[in-house]
């Protein structure tokens, strides 16, 4: 079965550089979510989307821009680079708007130096 | 504030026992509760989920059981395989409208099995 498809899986930035991190949910699912998974630390919540639109927000910096497209993949995008930024970054997809139930990809590894 | 707390924060278990892990929620709006299993430097993993209305719900090797007054759920592995060494994640939502069901996760049970 298709999954959540994750580009790229690893990268390397230099501080106070930019990075583009992208998502391409699984086939007819409709809302992504994107979540930041420090080092030994669960999953948090940033943002999510529902047909291209946002839907709800959390603890994402300012820092931090994400959109969804017309073909539903989202792409985050991560500017002024901080040591701190250096995670993995998930993205979960699911059907649709009454749908809980959140599949997730393999997710982007970011390595600030 | 943890709204998820999680135990133990590791776990050893033998091959052929039984593991169990503890999950415990602070808000009552939750009714959503599944279970992660993450292997290292992949992504979550959805194993299996409850609702508030179910008690227990089994599949395969896999049981969660719920208990809504003490706010607390619990993921029973039977049979544990070496296989089955990873990081659990319990987590809790709630809806309130399309792509709000923004995940909250226990801070994870690293579970090793020996054999």
């Amino acid at each position: 079965a298709a999954g959540v498809i994750q580009s790229p899986r690893h990268l390397i930035k230099e501080k106070r550089e930019t990075a583009t991190l992208k998502c391409y949910p699984i086939p007819r699912h409709d809302t992504v979510y994107w979540y930041q998974q420090g080092p030994g630390q669960d999953p948090q919540f940033l943002i999510s989307f529902y047909e291209k639109m946002q839907s709800d927000k959390g603890s994402i910096p300012d820092r931090f821009s994400a959109q969804q497209f017309s073909d539903y993949h989202s792409e985050l995008n991560m500017s002024s680079l901080e040591l701190g930024d250096s995670a993995l970054y998930f993205c979960a997809s699911s059907l649709d708007a009454g749908s809980d139930t959140q599949y997730f990809g393999p997710g982007t590894r970011l390595t600030v130096l | 504030q943890q709204q998820v707390k999680q135990s133990p924060q590791s776990l050893i278990v033998q091959k052929g026992g039984i593991s169990i892990i503890n999950c415990a929620y602070e808000n009552t709006a939750f009714d959503y509760f599944p279970w992660y299993q993450q292997f290292p430097g992949k992504g979550p993993a959805l194993l299996i989920a409850i609702r508030p209305d179910v008690s227990e719900k089994k599949e395969g090797r896999f049981t969660i059981s719920f208990n809504k007054s003490a706010k607390q759920f619990s993921l029973h592995i039977m049979d544990s395989q070496p296989g089955d060494s990873a990081t659990y994640f319990c987590a809790a939502s709630q809806g309130s409208g399309a792509g709000s069901y923004q995940l909250t996760f226990g801070k994870g049970t690293k579970l090793s099995v020996i054999p």
